[in-house]
């Protein structure tokens, strides 16, 4: 267990829709990190917050938002889902610039 | 970007060999940590081990080890008597600017 949580585990939705994906850091991490891995994308980094400001930027599409709240936790929206964003979507955190834990991940699958 | 590059996508080997993971990276920072993780078939990424910028010292745990060179920018991670448990796809990653490689799977066959 590496003390990060990710709810939920697996959704399923349909297309055009919105959903929100949850991550508890482990005690004390105030980084977290959002990661979407997919067959053809592999892993792919999304966006990073660190105490609550958004520190780092990758490859996350304008439909996608995050956050990160003073309780640390974080939660990625992703709105107008279309049938590419079925995904393994990880969250990890890390105490600062260092070996980031992962979460369970959650499965999205757009139907 | 940054690069991080596993050029091995698959590697198949016989239980007891060793198997070595290469890893090259580019980088513009002089402080960076370099890191690799496992992806087993139940889809959890789990930490393996890390490795800073300024510390080449090559360790071993255990069945594990890395052999860090600056000079060629490179991170390669050996396992040593692989296990058919060893089956999984091995990540390489660095931060600063979080990058990971795109996988080397590895299958260890009884």
């Amino acid at each position: 267990d590496s003390g990060v949580t990710q709810t939920p585990k697996h959704l399923i939705t349909a297309t055009g829709q919105r959903v929100t994906l949850r991550c508890s850091p482990r005690s004390g991490d105030l980084s977290v990190y959002w990661y979407q891995q997919s067959l053809d994308q592999g892993l792919q980094f999304l966006i990073q917050y660190y105490n609550g400001e958004e520190r780092a930027k990758g490859n996350i599409l304008e439909r996608f938002s995050a956050q990160q709240f003073p309780d640390l936790h974080s939660e990625l929206n992703l709105s107008s889902l279309e049938l590419g964003d079925s995904a393994l979507y990880f969250c990890a955190s890390s105490p600062q610039d260092r070996e980031a834990f992962f979460g369970q991940g959650t499965r999205l699958t757009v139907v | 970007a940054q690069k991080v590059t596993q050029a091995q996508t698959e590697i198949s080997v016989v239980e007891k060999e060793d198997v070595t993971l290469d890893c090259v990276y580019e980088t513009r920072d002089t402080t960076y940590y370099l890191f690799w993780y496992k992806q087993p078939p139940s889809g959890e990424l789990v930490f393996l081990i890390r490795r800073n910028s300024f510390d080449e010292q090559n360790e071993i745990s255990g069945r594990y080890s890395w052999n860090f060179q600056k000079s060629t920018s490179s991170f390669n991670f050996t396992i040593t008597a692989s296990q058919v448990v060893d089956s999984a796809v091995y990540f390489c990653a660095r931060i600063t600017a979080v990058s990971f490689g795109a996988g080397t799977t590895v299958t260890v066959r009884a």
